[in-house]
């Protein structure tokens, strides 16, 4: 099965950009990377996918290497109401199900 | 427009006891998938039904099951419960034919005594 791995956690000041890491080397040419954030007491929520290109949304950026064995989720200037975990997320078939395989996920903290 | 809606919000259960689980997806979303996530770790795959139907399930024990009603709201259930079944219970509900979107309800949390 195609996996992620990130790390346990990061820290970043407020107002500053965090680039939060990613890597999923057994990663095949047509699987999506997704980014899903889960906040406190709450259930995940998407942030965004890709498959080849860098990809831009309201939320954050998603920068895909070259050769898509990694993946970098940038979030252009921290607020404390993005201090969550951080999941990078392959989907894979279990049947004819779709499934969100999540790692641990990196939590965020945001210092003010 | 309500988001995927979960009920009850909170459940304490005795070990051997049976639990039912609801969740109600976003209008016009036709696929419910369920998730088990254990303090300190990501989600966990159990079901995903499209249409009333199985799509596939994860590495549970049969003590888990599962039904998709004619409004898409599904449930799960589950026997036997044992200490380990404490955990949040994810739904998510998505698309037919998208991998992006799925949105989660807030989750049950269960504790088994």
């Amino acid at each position: 099965d195609a996996k992620t791995t990130q790390p346990n956690s990061m820290e970043s000041n407020e107002e500053e950009p965090v680039h939060l890491p990613c890597n999923h080397s057994t990663i095949s040419g047509t699987d999506y990377i997704h980014w899903y954030r889960q906040l406190p007491s709450q259930g995940p929520e998407y942030v965004i996918h890709g498959l080849t290109s860098n990809v831009n949304n309201r939320m954050a950026s998603l920068a895909i290497a070259e050769d898509r064995k990694s993946s970098t989720l940038i979030l252009h200037r921290a607020t404390l109401r993005d201090a969550a975990v951080y999941y990078c997320i392959l989907i894979i078939s279990s049947g004819s199900a779709r499934q969100l395989t999540f790692g641990s996920g990196t939590q965020l903290t945001v210092l003010p | 427009d309500a988001g995927v809606t979960q009920s009850p919000t909170h459940l304490i259960k005795t070990r051997g006891q049976q639990v039912t689980l609801r969740c109600s997806p976003i209008s016009g979303h036709k696929s419910v998938s369920w998730y088990q996530q254990v303090l300190g770790q990501g989600p966990q795959f159990i079901f995903q039904y499209y249409e009333k139907e199985e799509r596939g399930r994860g590495n549970f024990p049969d003590r888990f099951s599962a039904r998709q009603f004619p409004n898409y709201s599904s449930e799960l259930n589950v026997n036997a419960l044992l200490l380990g079944d404490s955990a949040l219970y994810l739904c998510a509900s998505s698309p037919q034919g998208t991998d992006y979107g799925y949105t989660f309800g807030s989750g049950t949390r269960l504790t088994v005594v």
